[in-house]
């Protein structure tokens, strides 16, 4: 059974706190992603990678970066956590020309 | 840039009903991948069904199937006798192929009332 585990369900950060979210994959996917989930905007990417120490921006970089140092491992990072990145946060993985598989979701809620 | 339209953001009906849930998305590629995917109120988005844009016959999974319309750029799902486990937020998503990005329509909440 295919899985993909995010370190956190809920988190609760104050302003201007550096945020770490991890994301482990255990189906030797090349491609691993980072995508918000807002009300009304969908899902829009933040990052991706598709091979370890490399990655692209997405649609929505600003305020984040990411680290990819092993391959079933990707991290998002908020260096420095402000309100407007309360969110739902998930990871996801996939191969080439296959379908994706997400983790359970982190809720962050930056106060 | 590919993009994914859900007209429809939220969508109720009664449990055993049929329920169609629209999706149109943009591009000028000509092979590519379309899915529909899940996510119930415990928020683990799963697969629902994928398309081939090649293959001209529509996708089926039980109670699910979906109406490809490759002209027409639209890629709608259809649930036959809903249950309440139906119950989710459903997003359309686009995926060129070859390509890393999947892209992701603005979804539609399904409530399906007992």
């Amino acid at each position: 059974d295919v899985k993909v585990t995010q370190s956190s369900r809920y988190l609760v950060k104050r302003t201007g706190e550096k945020v770490f979210l991890e994301c482990v994959q255990d189906m030797d996917h090349e491609n691993m992603f980072w995508y918000r989930q807002d009300p009304g905007l969908g899902l829009r990417l933040i990052y991706f990678s598709y091979d370890v120490k490399m990655k692209e921006k997405g649609d929505i970089p600003e305020g984040y970066s990411v680290s990819r140092e092993k391959k079933e491992r990707f991290s998002l990072i908020l260096e420095s956590a402000s309100t407007n990145q309360t969110s739902m946060y998930l990871c996801a993985s996939r191969d080439r020309d296959s379908e994706a598989f997400f983790g359970q979701g982190t809720r962050l809620t930056v106060v | 840039a590919q993009t994914v339209t859900q007209s429809q953001p939220e969508m109720s009906v009664q449990e055993a009903e049929t329920v169609t849930l629209s999706c149109t998305y943009d591009t000028s590629e000509n092979n590519y991948y379309l899915f529909w995917y899940k996510q119930p109120p415990s928020r683990q988005m799963i697969l629902v069904i994928r398309q081939e844009a090649y293959k001209q016959q529509n996708a089926t999974e039980n109670r699910f199937s979906v109406n490809f319309q490759k002209a027409a750029k639209s890629f709608s799902l259809k649930i036959s006798d809903s249950q309440l486990g139906d119950t989710a937020m459903y997003f359309c998503a686009f995926l060129l192929q070859g390509a890393q990005k999947l892209v992701f329509g603005q979804g539609t909440r399904l409530t399906i009332n007992p």
